[in-house]
């Protein structure tokens, strides 16, 4: 299993901007993984990007890949305070293990 | 919806104490895991189990001891708590044929 690294370490936007965050990993990846994590609570699985894949949408969240740059990115557009939490990146290579970074944390001012 | 439950949300122990962390799913999941969650640290992973009596170290092992004893259930144990095992404690569950992971609400333990 590999770590992703997410960038930036905390991000505090104002309601109804659109939020980016990054992640790099270092080596060849089958797919990678999003999550959020309210605080104090459990990750909650939000897309999976395939390796072959280079955007994915779901909803108001976007995710591009780019395997040649060993980088991805989670776009949150027209953000709510609901939003307010840490995300996390999980790019996985084979096997069933997952292994998480430490998360941009993320604050919506309403 | 897949659900994880995490038998305590919070728990407070003293050092030397057994503990038991138990978590179960209820989608008939093969892997379980178990991960600790601290600040600048992110989630790391303690053991995880591929099926009933089946399990395997993850990257911080010592201290630990998990059981498998029914597929939907799996218990984290400290044999002897530490102050430093105080952490968040997360449980995870996947099928095998898919990636994602499903985790209960975590528990935060204190150990004094």
């Amino acid at each position: 299993s590999q770590q992703g690294e997410e960038d930036p370490q905390a991000l505090s936007i104002q309601e109804g901007e659109n939020a980016t965050m990054n992640c790099s990993y270092k080596t060849s990846i089958n797919n990678l993984q999003w999550y959020r994590q309210n605080s104090g609570r459990g990750l909650v699985h939000l897309i999976l990007i395939r390796s072959n894949e280079r955007e994915k949408h779901s909803g108001r969240l976007r995710v591009t890949l780019d395997t040649s740059k060993k980088s991805s990115s989670l776009l949150i557009t027209a953000s709510r305070a609901a939003d307010t939490a840490s995300y996390f990146c999980a790019p996985k290579s084979s096997g069933d293990k997952l292994t998480f970074g430490t998360g941009t944390r993320l604050a919506v001012r309403p | 919806d897949v659900k994880v439950t995490q038998s305590s949300r919070y728990l407070v122990k003293r050092t030397g104490e057994k503990v038991f962390l138990e978590c179960v799913q209820d989608m008939d999941h093969e892997n379980m895991f178990w991960y600790r969650q601290d600040p600048g640290l992110g989630l790391r992973l303690i053991y995880f189990s591929y099926d009933v009596k089946m399990k395997e170290k993850g990257d911080i092992p010592e201290g630990y001891s998990v059981s498998r004893e029914k597929k939907e259930r799996f218990s984290l144990i400290l044999e002897s708590a530490s102050t430093n095992q105080t952490s968040m404690y997360l449980c995870a569950s996947k099928a095998t044929a898919v990636d994602t992971q499903y985790f209960g609400p975590g528990t935060r333990l204190t150990v004094l």
